[in-house]
């Protein structure tokens, strides 16, 4: 079965600082993980996704991720932080069967200081 | 870009009674999804919608839920009677018959039950 872990339920960085947010998975084969991003009051926006192509993903506003089978992680990371970048974020793997389940992570909120 | 557009954004009901959220995925789009999230907690799946039936539902879609693509462009989801513990974002979804691009997710429905 697969299943994500967000190591952190809160993140804290400064304006300008790089941006870490920690997410394992477990799957039995080859999976493909999404980083979604939710701000307050809003609906879920795919950040990136990674499917098995190249291992470092880029995604929209600077954020990029790299998928490491050896070490089952996919953290997402920003060089810089922006105050804008302040949000829930979730790393999620999909369930490749006839329903193409989505499979949440509890969530990392991410606080950016200025 | 294409939307997945939901209405109401906010819906306050008395408990025991009826709601229908409404939902509007990408034309081009084949599979349906709902999802919710309790305040303060993951984003739970819900159900899956493809070929005009329920592909998989979690233990948490009981009798007491239902969906519907009743025109071919309208998605919606009812809840017939409903419960203090139904209180919740419900987030609708939809995606290719790729899923490797992942869910294009609406803003979502506020659902209060008082």
């Amino acid at each position: 079965a697969q299943s994500v872990t967000q190591l952190d339920s809160h993140v804290s960085v400064s304006e300008g600082t790089p941006v870490l947010l920690r997410c394992n998975y477990s799957s039995s084969y080859s999976p493909s993980l999404f980083w979604y991003v939710q701000h307050p009051n809003k609906g879920l926006q795919l950040l990136l996704k990674y499917t098995s192509a190249a291992t470092l993903v880029k995604g929209i506003n600077g954020f990029e991720a790299e998928f490491k089978k050896s070490e089952t992680s996919f953290h997402l990371t920003k060089p810089s932080a922006h105050m804008s970048d302040a949000a829930e974020y979730f790393c999620v793997v999909i369930r490749m069967d006839s329903s193409y389940k989505l499979i949440f992570g509890s969530g990392t909120r991410l606080l950016v200081r200025p | 870009e294409p939307e997945v557009t939901q209405t109401p954004s906010h819906q306050v009901t008395q408990m025991g009674q009826e709601v229908i959220l409404r939902c509007v995925p990408i034309s081009n789009h084949l599979y349906f999804y709902w999802y919710r999230q309790i305040l303060g907690q993951k984003v739970e799946f819900l159900v899956s919608f493809y070929n005009n039936e329920i592909s998989e539902k979690s233990e948490i879609f009981d009798d007491q839920f239902s969906v519907e693509r009743p025109d071919g462009s309208n998605f919606t989801l009812k809840i017939r009677s409903t419960k203090l513990e139904d209180s919740a974002m419900y987030f609708c979804a939809s995606s290719t018959a790729d899923s490797f691009f992942g869910y294009t997710f609406g803003s979502g429905t506020r659902l209060t039950v008082v």
